[in-house]
């Protein structure tokens, strides 16, 4: 199985900071035939079903703030949020569809410093 | 606007059984793979299966294999998930999600808790 680690677990950022997210891969999930990283990353608000933020490692979501980004590739990944807004408390998870079984990061709680 | 409803949970107690249905709209539902993600109280997300647009393959995580069965109508825009021999660590939160074949989970459920207890 692959596992995903997220870094850190949590942290608190002041509003209009930015708040940077890594994940990292046990094995590769960067599909050579079409060059794409099968990796996502989700948003998921107390009470509420995750959410799609970014798709293929960089892709945003359609509607998701250009304030979210992400960037990576192989088996190292990063979700950055610049300039945070209350709106985005939560906690963020990091997902392989890479293989199965599919396996998400355990995630990394964001909150306002 | 794409909508998922979960609906079957409950309490049920160990080795018991339980079925989860969740009926989709607002989306091609045939041309989706979907899926079942669980997440126990207070914990992370887990994928539990998928299956692929037409029905015709399914994969499990280990940890439900032989005892969970996914299954879909596609004429119903249905999507289901059959649990058997339940064991008190299958307590969850239950999403139905989907997304575009190869792809990431593009639609989510509310999701619908089951609950194993004696």
């Amino acid at each position: 199985d692959i596992v995903m680690t997220q870094s850190p677990d949590s942290l608190a950022v002041s509003l209009g900071e930015r708040a940077t997210i890594k994940c990292k891969s046990s094995q590769s999930v960067l599909t050579n035939s079409n060059n794409k990283n099968y990796l996502a990353w989700y948003q998921q608000k107390p009470g509420q079903p995750p959410k799609l933020l970014v798709y293929w490692a960089s892709t945003r979501e359609s509607g998701v703030p250009a304030r979210f980004s992400g960037s990576g590739s192989g088996t190292d990944f990063t979700l950055t949020i610049t300039s945070l807004q209350p709106e985005d408390v939560a906690v963020y998870y990091c997902q392989q569809f890479s293989t199965t079984p599919w396996t998400f990061g355990q995630g990394t709680k964001v909150e306002i410093k | 606007q794409a909508q998922l409803v979960e609906s079957g949970g409950g309490l049920v107690k160990p080795g018991g059984s339980l079925r989860l249905s969740c009926v989709a709209s607002g989306f091609t539902f045939s041309d989706f793979y979907m899926s079942w993600i669980r997440q126990a109280p207070g914990k992370g997300l887990e994928w539990v299966s998928y299956i692929t647009s037409g029905g015709t393959t399914m994969f499990y995580a280990d940890s439900v294999k032989g005892r969970f069965t996914i299954s879909r109508d596609n004429a119903k825009n249905s999507l289901y998930l059959q649990m058997n021999s339940l064991r008190v660590e299958d307590t969850a939160f239950y999403y139905c999600a989907g997304g575009y074949p190869y792809g990431p989970l593009d639609y989510w459920g509310q999701g619908k808790l089951v609950t194993v207890s004696s």
